[in-house]
């Protein structure tokens, strides 16, 4: 079975600071990871995905992941966050195929000016 | 993307009552559908997997007759938590997938049970 690990319930930041939020997994068998990111009151976005090929995968809005097999992890990284950046960010990871996904406890960028 | 649906966003209801809540794929067709339970400031809780025409399954502690899941057409899945309790507010959220090589996952808007 898969874990996933966010140990940062809640990263703040100052607007236009790196950010790092931390996820790291465990799981016997290949995984796809992914990084979504929740709005208040909202249901949840895809921002990234990790399936094959290059490690390192990045989104429309600047943000990026880096896949690191031998640390079990797929850390999410921003160079300079926004304001509207501030939601509820989670890790999740399935068996490669898509069956069930497995979620993180999420952690919360709160991103102030 | 693909676009998922969810209906009603929020619901108040008496303890007691039955609540439906529907999740509808809009712009794919979807075989699978996944059910989830957030509580406040905590994960995503898999309850169940619903599948086109044929019994949900559902995960480890999830009460079956508790919470009725359909999923009667390739692109509406419904929950039904019947004779609500208080302990069953909670955001529930449906996801479903798109059925492309890569099989990703697209949420609905959630729906916010409140049972008084």
């Amino acid at each position: 079975a898969q874990s996933v690990t966010q140990l940062d319930s809640q990263v703040p930041v100052f607007e236009e600071a790196p950010v790092e939020l931390r996820c790291n997994y465990s799981s016997s068998v290949s995984v796809y990871l992914f990084w979504y990111v929740q709005y208040p009151n909202q249901g949840l976005q895809l921002l990234l995905k990790y399936l094959s090929g290059s490690t390192l995968v990045e989104s429309i809005n600047g943000f990026e992941a880096e896949f690191n097999k031998s640390q079990t992890s797929f850390h999410l990284r921003k160079p300079s966050v926004h304001i509207s950046d501030t939601a509820e960010y989670f890790c999740a990871v399935s068996q490669t195929g898509f069956q069930k996904l497995v979620f993180g406890t999420g952690t919360r960028l709160l991103v102030s000016p | 993307g693909a676009v998922v649906s969810q209906h009603p966003s929020r619901v108040i209801c008496k303890s007691g009552t039955s609540v439906k809540i529907e999740c509808r794929s809009l712009d794919f067709q979807a075989t699978t559908m996944f059910w989830y339970r957030q509580f406040p400031k905590k994960s995503l809780m898999l309850m169940a997997t619903s599948n086109e025409g044929s019994k949900a399954t559902y995960e480890q502690g999830v009460e079956k007759d508790k919470f009725l899941i359909n999923h009667a057409s390739l692109t509406l899945s419904t929950l039904t938590v019947t004779s609500a309790h208080p302990e069953d507010s909670s955001f529930y959220i449906c996801s479903a997938r798109v059925p492309t090589n890569t099989g990703e996952l697209f949420f609905g808007e959630g729906s916010r049970l409140t049972v008084l």
